[in-house]
């Protein structure tokens, strides 16, 4: 099965506010974690990445927030903006391996 | 960051035809690059890794022999679906590992809707 899952298909957050998207993974091994997002019909858009020696690491705008303890991992979206509306993915890779797991998948929906 | 690109964009072939798609890597060199299928409101399923020089690694489940993977250059690999057929209608997406300056980062390209007749 997928090592990585997500909790909720689907966010709808008010214009504005700070989104949250949740990811846990299972594999202790995973020591690489990107975040993607998808608009639709395009492809996976790089959005941020964290290494397993980090537990926190910004971006403009987002931020992913990784807890080794409990195998979890959060995109934080500050002030989301209708253009952020997309499927956000969370994928992680093996320690020496080169073949990302995707998780499922949330749905974020900016309201206006 | 690093663009990768996917052509055709949108293909619409007849049952029994064989369609290529290629993937570029267009500021970075790709030894190693991967096709991915997406069905809708779905995840992304890794078909095979497809390694520059050497034979493509297919995952479980999916034909070799359907899906031709060729890694001519360090910036450019093909996917072929031969004899498709309307059940291989989907959307598929490559993605580039960029190895260069210390990162290990996968790219995605734009992706390719294919519908078979």
């Amino acid at each position: 099965g997928e090592s990585v899952g997500l909790h909720l298909p689907t966010l709808s957050v008010q214009e504005g506010d700070n989104s949250i998207i949740n990811c846990a993974y299972s594999n202790s091994a995973s020591d690489y974690f990107i975040w993607y997002k998808q608009e639709s019909g395009k492809g996976p858009q790089f959005i941020i990445d964290i290494r397993s020696n980090m537990d926190k690491r910004q971006g403009q705008r987002v931020t992913v927030l990784l807890n080794k303890t409990v195998k979890h991992l959060s995109l934080q979206i500050a002030a989301t903006q209708p253009g952020d509306s997309a499927v956000y993915f969370c994928a992680d890779l093996l320690g020496g391996g080169n073949k990302l797991t995707f998780g499922t998948g949330t749905q974020l929906k900016v309201e206006l | 960051g690093a663009v990768v690109s996917q052509h055709p964009s949108r293909v619409i072939c007849k049952s029994g035809t064989s369609v290529k798609i290629e993937c570029r890597s267009l500021d970075f060199q790709a030894t190693t690059m991967f096709w991915y299928r997406q069905f809708p409101k779905k995840s992304l399923m890794l078909m095979a890794t497809s390694n520059e020089g050497s034979k493509a690694t297919y995952e479980q489940g999916v034909e070799k022999d359907k899906f031709l993977i060729n890694h001519a250059s360090l910036t450019l690999s093909t996917l072929t679906v031969t004899s498709a057929h309307p059940e291989d209608s989907s959307f598929y997406i490559c993605s580039a590992r960029d190895l260069g300056l210390g990162t290990d980062t996968q790219y995605f390209g734009p992706g390719t809707r294919l519908t078979v007749l």
